[in-house]
């Protein structure tokens, strides 16, 4: 199985702020990595697929890089909704998730 | 508006079964693969089951050891999980959530249900 490692665990940040977001596969996985966004009491929302690729009504703001076993989601400047748990998500070898990062207001 | 909706979710003793399922409006759900995800505080969001677009492909996480079954009903537009053998390591808030893209399955998720929470306690 292969394992995604989110670091780190919780991001305290003011509007405003870039945000980086670390995923560290096991082992390779291409481009293989999405992330989402989930709020409290939502499920989650596709944000970036295939590492880079932004999904349908995603803000210009989100932007994920990265390839083989390291991944980053940028958010350029945070705004109050951006407030949030992120997961990567793999679907090289079957597909799992990561941890999650809390993005939480500073 | 693309939605889904997932019912069927409660209480159930160890051993106990249920069936959950989710109806989808705003696009016709046999054009898609669909997966059912799970989401628990101590085990995190796990993938639990697939059924592709064309209803014959079908696959489990390795847990489930032949315990859910996944199944569509064109004419319903939705998908269901049937779980049998429920553990309490079950208890989770289950969602469907259908593939990004249209007859051809990416694997990636959008748009999720908003879940149905399982709790399997004696």
């Amino acid at each position: 199985e292969i394992v995604l490692t989110q670091s780190p665990a919780t991001l305290s940040l003011s509007p405003g702020d870039r945000a980086t977001l670390s995923c560290r596969a096991s082992q390779s996985i291409s481009s293989d990595l999405a992330w989402y966004q989930q709020k409290p009491g939502q499920s989650p929302r596709l944000l970036i697929y295939d590492a880079s690729n932004r999904a349908a009504g995603i803000p210009a703001r989100f932007s994920g890089s990265g390839s083989g076993t390291d991944f980053t989601l940028t958010i350029s400047s945070l705004e109050p909704e951006d407030f949030a748990v992120y997961y990567c998500q793999q679907r090289y070898n079957w597909l799992t998730f990561g941890g999650g990062t809390k993005v939480e207001i500073k | 508006q693309v939605q889904l909706v997932e019912s069927g979710g409660g209480l159930v003793k160890p051993g106990g079964s249920l069936r959950l399922t989710c109806e989808a409006s705003g696009f016709t759900l046999s054009d898609y693969s669909m997966s059912w995800i799970r989401q628990s505080p101590g085990k995190g969001l796990e993938w639990v089951a697939y059924i592709g677009f064309g209803g014959i492909s079908t696959y489990y996480g390795d847990f489930v050891k032949g315990r859910f079954t996944i199944s569509r009903d064109a004419a319903k537009n939705s998908v269901s999980l049937q779980m049998n053998g429920l553990r309490v390591d079950d208890t989770a808030v289950y969602y469907c959530a259908r593939d990004r893209k249209r007859h051809a399955p990416s694997d990636w998720f959008d748009p999720w249900g908003q879940g149905t929470p399982v709790s399997v306690s004696s």
